[in-house]
Parts: structure tokens; C-alpha cells; sequence
């Protein structure tokens, strides 16, 4: 089954306590892509990648760090997560046609509440 | 600079027709549609393109205005299941940036 997954899918930290979050595709999509949703706010792109070792900032990089080594996996890393990084986050992969998207699939969402 | 979507919510009965509207500052190359329905993650509906034609889902359709860098989505004689919240997003050099969200809620 095509599918985006994400670990884990809730957590509770504290802050400063380095955290890695998760996502794999299965679908051999070159796009891949960070959000978070706040209340209001709509969902807001942190990082994308074009494609292995291809990674950029999006719209609220601040505080999150990325890495794409291999084309499934896209981890989400919180080096010292603070209380405004609680959120809700989600991974989405697609193809992408010279910078053109096609479908986002999104992943099932990672609920993230930091103390 | 995140689009802006209008309204922020709507309530229908069923079999209602609705339109939401998207709009941005910047040149646009696609404008992609989703909707998410509560804690869940969000679904493609359709993308359009610059240069390309109104789209359609089901009664579901959109149209976009590239040179009032404008978007609105159609929902025809609504259905419950269309309940949820209508994400537009706008696409230009590789980033794909969301607006607010509207929410719809359509009543029996």
C-alpha cells in the first residue's frame, strides 16, 4: 500500500530534550516536506527537499533541522525542543517536475507537546 | 507570503452550493486544493496549473485567474461528507505555501 508514515505519532517531551521525528515514503517520490499545523494558522512548511542530500528552508525553519540521505526517509530533528515548537506536524512526499508538485500525500501526523 | 482564503468558515445544508476563495500576492504556478477533516491529515483535491484548465472532482471544481493571482473552489449541492476544513495552496519556485484554512460545515 502507498503510503507516508510517520513516528512516533504522539509524543510528550520536555524542553531542551532532543527529538527525532520520523517519515518514510514508499512511493519513490522525489518531494518531500515538513509542516506544522497551529489553531489559525494554517499548515506552514518548516522544511522540503527536492531530492537526496537537496534540502531547503521553508516558510518557519527556526529551531528544526533536517536531513535526506536516502530517498524514503526524511527525519525531522528538534535539537532543543521549547514550548513553541508544540504542534502538530506532518510529512508529505510527491513526485516533482522541475520544481512543479504534483499530488501531496501526507503522512498521518505527529502530535508534539513540549513542557 | 501566505495566500489568503475567504471565508473563514461556512455553514450549509445539504445540497447547497459554496465558494471559496484564494488569493495571493505573488506570481503563481499552481494552485493545489485540500481538505482535512478533523484529526485527520489532509487530501489532495485537485491542482491547477498556469496555463491550465478549470479541474473537477465529483461536483467539486475549481478555477484559477493567473493574472489576479486569484483561486476559488465550487461545491455543488453540498453533501455532508463535505464538511471539514478547505486548505488552498500556492506554489511558486519549489515551495508550497498554505493559507488559513476554511472551515465548511454542512447541516442536514
Amino acid at each position: 500500500e502507498a503510503q507516508v508514515t510517520q513516528n512516533p505519532r504522539y509524543l510528550i517531551t520536555v524542553t531542551g530534550k532532543k527529538l527525532t521525528v520520523t517519515c518514510s515514503q514508499n512511493m519513490n517520490h522525489e518531494y518531500m516536506s515538513w509542516y506544522r499545523q497551529d489553531p489559525g494558522l494554517g499548515l506552514r512548511q518548516i522544511y522540503y527537499s527536492m531530492n537526496v542530500e537537496v534540502t531547503d528552508k521553508g516558510d518557519v525553519p527556526e529551531g528544526y533541522k533536517v536531513s535526506r540521505k536516502e530517498k524514503r526517509n526524511f527525519p525531522l530533528i528538534l535539537e532543543s525542543p521549547s514550548p513553541n515548537q508544540t504542534s502538530l506536524y506532518f510529512c508529505a512526499s510527491s513526485f516533482g517536475l522541475a520544481g512543479i508538485q504534483e499530488t501531496q500525500y501526507f503522512g498521518p501526523g505527529t502530535r508534539l507537546l513540549v513542557l | 507570503q501566505q495566500p489568503v482564503q475567504s471565508p473563514q468558515a461556512v455553514i450549509l445544508r445539504e445540497g447547497e452550493d459554496a465558494v471559496i476563495n484564494c488569493s495571493s500576492s505573488k506570481a503563481l504556478y499552481s494552485v493545489h486544493w485540500y481538505r482535512q477533516k478533523h484529526g485527520e491529515a489532509p487530501v489532495f483535491l485537485m491542482i491547477l496549473l498556469k496555463g491550465g484548465e478549470q479541474k473537477g472532482h465529483e461536483k467539486i471544481s475549481a478555477s484559477f485567474n493567473e493574472k489576479k493571482q486569484q483561486s476559488s473552489l465550487y461545491l455543488t449541492a453540498s453533501q455532508l461528507s463535505y464538511s471539514g476544513t478547505y486548505f488552498c495552496g500556492t506554489e511558486n519556485t519549489g515551495k508550497l505555501i498554505f493559507g488559513q484554512g476554511t472551515t465548511l460545515q454542512v447541516k442536514p
